[in-house]
């Protein structure tokens, strides 16, 4: 089966200025994760949804970061405006159902760089 | 909350010689947990979860763990190692009640480098 693609692989934007990055999860997987991860760090959960309805946001700086998932598949991050800080990975994981049982499948990630 | 901790940014072995990466959990109720690796520039792979049974569990790649319920650890061991192990390490606890949303917490990090 394919995996998650994830686009840009890289992103480089100066700060204030927005980005936004694109998941494509693997068919069928109702669940879907946006995790961050900072250089050093492990990931981070930012938003997690359930088909097209979040369940859990509640770590997602939302001041600044939205995050949509439009018929319950692909999904899409925003950040605007950038910070520094808001440099990391941003990986998008989804899972078939049970983690139990099926755990995540991760895609590569999207590098941002915010100077 | 569900947490983990992995105690060392880096563990250095060997090419041949046994390996650990140590993990330690803190929950309430029956610990969930799994280990993923994550090669440069890649997303992580799963490597081996726990979640009842047998303390000593088989993953992908020859990586094994032991669940020690007494000293709340989880480590991953290999009985001899490669350098084409060396990557980054992660240890993960499910949070969420079971049956409903679950999500994993993810530790800091191990990078694990095997010297031929």
């Amino acid at each position: 089966e394919a995996g998650v693609a994830q686009s840009p692989r890289y992103k480089i934007i100066e700060k204030r200025q927005s980005v936004a990055f694109w998941c494509n999860p693997i068919s069928g997987h109702a669940t879907l994760y946006w995790y961050q991860q900072i250089l050093g760090q492990g990931p981070k959960l930012l938003i997690q949804f359930q088909n097209n309805g979040v369940v859990d946001d509640s770590q997602l700086p939302k001041d600044r970061f939205s995050a949509e998932r439009l018929k319950g598949v692909d999904s899409t991050l925003k950040i605007q405006p950038a910070k520094l800080e808001d440099s990391a990975v941003y990986l998008c994981a989804s899972s078939k159902g049970s983690l139990d049982l099926y755990g995540y499948t991760f895609g590569s990630g999207t590098r941002l760089t915010v100077v | 909350a569900q947490s983990v901790a992995q105690p060392e940014d880096q563990v250095n072995v060997a090419e041949g010689n046994p390996l650990t990466v140590k993990c330690t959990y803190s929950v309430s109720g029956n610990p969930y947990l799994f280990w993923y690796v994550q090669y440069p520039n890649r997303g992580l792979q799963f490597l081996l979860k726990y979640i009842t049974g047998d303390n000593l569990v088989k993953g992908s790649y020859g990586f094994e763990a032991e669940f020690n319920k007494s000293q709340t650890s989880f480590h991953l061991k290999k009985p001899s190692a490669l350098v084409s192990d060396s990557a980054l390490y992660f240890c993960a606890v499910r949070d969420g009640p079971t049956g409903g949303y679950n999500k994993l917490i993810f530790g800091a990090g191990t990078r694990l480098a095997v010297h031929p």
